[in-house]
């Protein structure tokens, strides 16, 4: 299996609701991140975890909180999102993480978010 | 610090035509080199990668990419695309910062193969 799976792959939320979105793989991999990708723009990194812990959090607003359960499960809990939060969120993973920059990073589908 | 630039925002090729999707990068350390292609409402996907060693690297789809250090360039090239390759093509520099891996992607090259 060398999927990354993502879920769901579209989300239309109001400015109060909470919402949360999953990630999942197994292929083994111990880094997982979340990437936000406005439309016609490159992939944002926005978090990474590490063996299950939090290594990365690019300054990204509290709106936006991760949880990772256990080594396959990657969430992203949204709360009050601006309708400028609108964008494909997308899930990765790699072997390892800081092993040098060299490491493939696998994909998910993502989940396109409309934010009203 | 790194930076990676796309020179095209899109490039037209008729089917069966060859095709370069030209990519320069910035780095004062020595980084890694991907290319990244993304299809309609997905992920992306590996395309191929420069580590070290061979400067001509070759990929999945008959993609192929060189490296030139002197030029900073890494630019991508097929010799003869399939309508089957329109999409999104990134290319992206990493690096270890901090203790973690940094990718950075450039803005993407659409490119639309017109049958």
């Amino acid at each position: 299996d060398t999927e990354v799976t993502q879920t769901p792959k579209h989300l239309v939320m109001g400015m109060t609701n909470k919402k949360s979105l999953k990630c999942e793989q197994h292929m083994g991999h111990r880094a997982m991140y979340w990437y936000k990708q406005k439309a016609k723009k490159p992939p944002e990194l926005m978090f990474v975890y590490s063996y299950e812990k939090l290594s990365i959090n690019e300054s990204v607003p509290s709106r936006f909180s991760p949880e990772c359960p256990n080594s396959s499960l990657l969430n992203l809990h949204l709360h009050a999102l601006q309708p400028e939060d609108s964008a494909l969120y997308l899930c990765a993973s790699s072997q390892d993480f800081g092993t040098g920059g060299n490491e493939k990073l696998f994909f998910g589908s993502g989940t396109q978010l409309s934010v009203l | 610090a790194q930076s990676v630039t796309q020179l095209d925002s899109q490039v037209p090729v008729f089917e069966e035509a060859p095709v370069e999707l030209r990519c320069n990068y910035s780095s004062s350390v020595s980084v890694y080199l991907f290319w990244y292609v993304q299809y309609p409402n997905q992920g992306l996907q590996l395309l191929l990668k420069y580590l070290s060693g061979s400067t001509l690297v070759k990929g999945i789809n008959g993609f192929e990419a060189e490296f030139n250090k002197s030029q900073t360039s890494f630019h991508l090239r097929k010799p003869s695309v399939h309508i089957s390759d329109t999409a999104e093509y990134f290319c992206a520099v990493s690096r270890t910062s901090g203790g973690y891996q940094k990718v950075t992607f450039g803005i993407g090259t659409k490119l639309q193969v017109i049958p």
